[in-house]
């Protein structure tokens, strides 16, 4: 089946403890893209990879850290999280050039 | 930096009614794209609009991309339970999007 894994779905922490958020993708798409969503602000873009070895920052890359390693892995590193880095947290891969994105199931991250 | 506004932020409808929902920029997009997220989902790709007053229908939904391609339009047509969601607009280029705030739509029995 074709999808977007993430991995944890659910994470509480405290502040300063790092921590990796990991997507997969198994559709061997080229690009791959992370999001946050807050109520009322929408979905906004953090960083995107348009193929291995290549990523570049979105909207909000502040605090946040990714690389690409593998075509299928796009893991996200918060090396500080603070409490305004709780959201949720979502995860997207495609063939890019403005085509369709598919969405991983999304991860909630609470930061105490 | 660009904008992507959307209207209204929440709409409740009785099932049966229509409802559109509006997308606006503040700088020309290359294309946008829509997509619905039910509550405690992901968001799902609905479609993609690329040329200037481009029109597309998907059963009882239409999609209009304004003819200065900065605004776009989703409307529904005689609502049913199963579009209860929030409905989003993303301006796209290449590989970066900026995606609208938004609209939750509740439908009412």
């Amino acid at each position: 089946e074709a999808q977007v894994t993430q991995n944890p779905r659910y994470l509480i922490t405290v502040t300063g403890k790092k921590l990796t958020v990991t997507c997969s993708q198994n559709m061997n798409h080229e690009y791959m893209s992370w999001y946050r969503q807050d109520p009322g602000l929408g979905l906004r873009q953090i960083y995107y990879s348009m193929n291995v070895e290549v990523t570049d920052k979105g909207d909000v890359p502040e605090g946040y850290k990714v690389s690409r390693k593998e075509k299928r892995n796009f893991p996200l590193i918060l090396e500080s999280p603070s409490p305004n880095q709780t959201s949720l947290y979502f995860c997207a891969s495609g063939k890019g050039g403005g085509e369709t994105q598919y969405f991983g199931p999304g991860t909630r991250l609470l930061v105490l | 930096g660009q904008q992507v506004m959307q209207i209204p932020q929440y709409q409740h409808v009785q099932e049966g009614e229509d409802f559109t929902t509006y997308c606006n920029s503040s700088t020309t997009l290359s294309n946008i794209q829509w997509y619905k997220q039910r509550p405690g989902g992901h968001p799902v790709f609905l479609i993609q609009l690329v040329k200037s007053g481009e029109v597309k229908k998907q059963k009882r939904l239409t999609f209009q991309f304004g003819e200065a391609k900065k605004n776009s339009s989703l409307h529904i047509t005689a609502t049913q339970t199963t579009d209860v969601g929030t409905y989003f607009c993303a301006g796209g280029g290449t590989y970066k999007y900026i995606f609208g705030t938004g609209t939750r739509l509740k439908v009412l029995a």
